[in-house]
């Protein structure tokens, strides 16, 4: 049951600019959580946001969510080339006995 | 600093074979979840524990069976490897009742199926 879809799939970019990810869900959540996975590695959570926040910052990165809209979004603001990693978004379902479910990824490239 | 250790970074088994991929974490967590990783499809849950002995299937359980003795130990075990089976594992660990928590993984065991 895949339940978030990351929007664009890829991305390139160059160093010190803005890169955007979106992530797109279907059912109701309890919290939103953005991975990043280095090429061939595990993943390392990013940031949690709460179905009852709206925006969340942590350093360089920037989440918001809209419920409403089932959607939430990742910016990295001035990107460096170790930014370069995939990113997945990862919601938690309002729902007992579940665990968290990833989209399938958004792979973002920074070049210097 | 190491939290979650998958004890094989790269593995080959041969079709047919009894496969065992082992995860230890030392958060004292009593969650812990199995996922596999494919290209364009992401990660997909296998199987998950919320507490020692106890197991609970996934979105694809066909094919593998888990064992949770300890509570810092998820082994996950395929019966009969075959060749679909090659992908990246990938375990993770939570701790409370799964809500409001982030994942720790670890780095994977890329197995392949010949």
């Amino acid at each position: 049951s895949q339940q978030g879809e990351e929007d664009p799939q890829a991305l390139s970019i160059q160093e010190g600019e803005n890169a955007t990810m979106n992530c797109s869900y279907k059912t109701s959540i309890n919290n939103l959580q953005w991975y990043r996975q280095n090429s061939g590695r595990g993943l390392v959570h990013l940031i949690l946001i709460r179905s009852n926040e709206r925006e969340k910052h942590s350093g360089r990165l920037r989440v918001t969510l809209d419920t409403s809209k089932k959607s939430s979004s990742l910016l990295i603001t001035a990107s460096r080339a170790a930014d370069t990693a995939s990113y997945f978004c990862a919601t938690d379902p309002n729902q007992a006995g579940t665990a968290l479910i990833f989209g399938k990824g958004t792979t973002l490239s920074v070049s210097s | 600093d190491v939290k979650v250790t998958q004890s094989s970074r790269y593995l080959v088994k041969r079709t047919g074979e009894k496969v065992f991929l082992e995860c230890v974490q030392d958060m004292d967590h009593e969650n812990m979840f199995w996922y596999r990783q494919d290209p364009g499809l992401g990660l997909r849950l296998i199987y998950f524990s919320y507490d020692v002995k106890m197991k609970e299937k996934g979105d694809i359980p066909e094919g593998y069976s888990v064992s949770r003795e300890k509570k810092e130990r998820f082994s996950l075990i395929l019966e009969s490897a075959s060749t679909n089976q090659t992908s990246m594992y990938l375990c993770a660990s939570s701790s409370g009742q799964g809500k409001g928590v982030d994942y720790t993984f670890g780095s994977g065991t890329r197995l392949t199926v010949v």
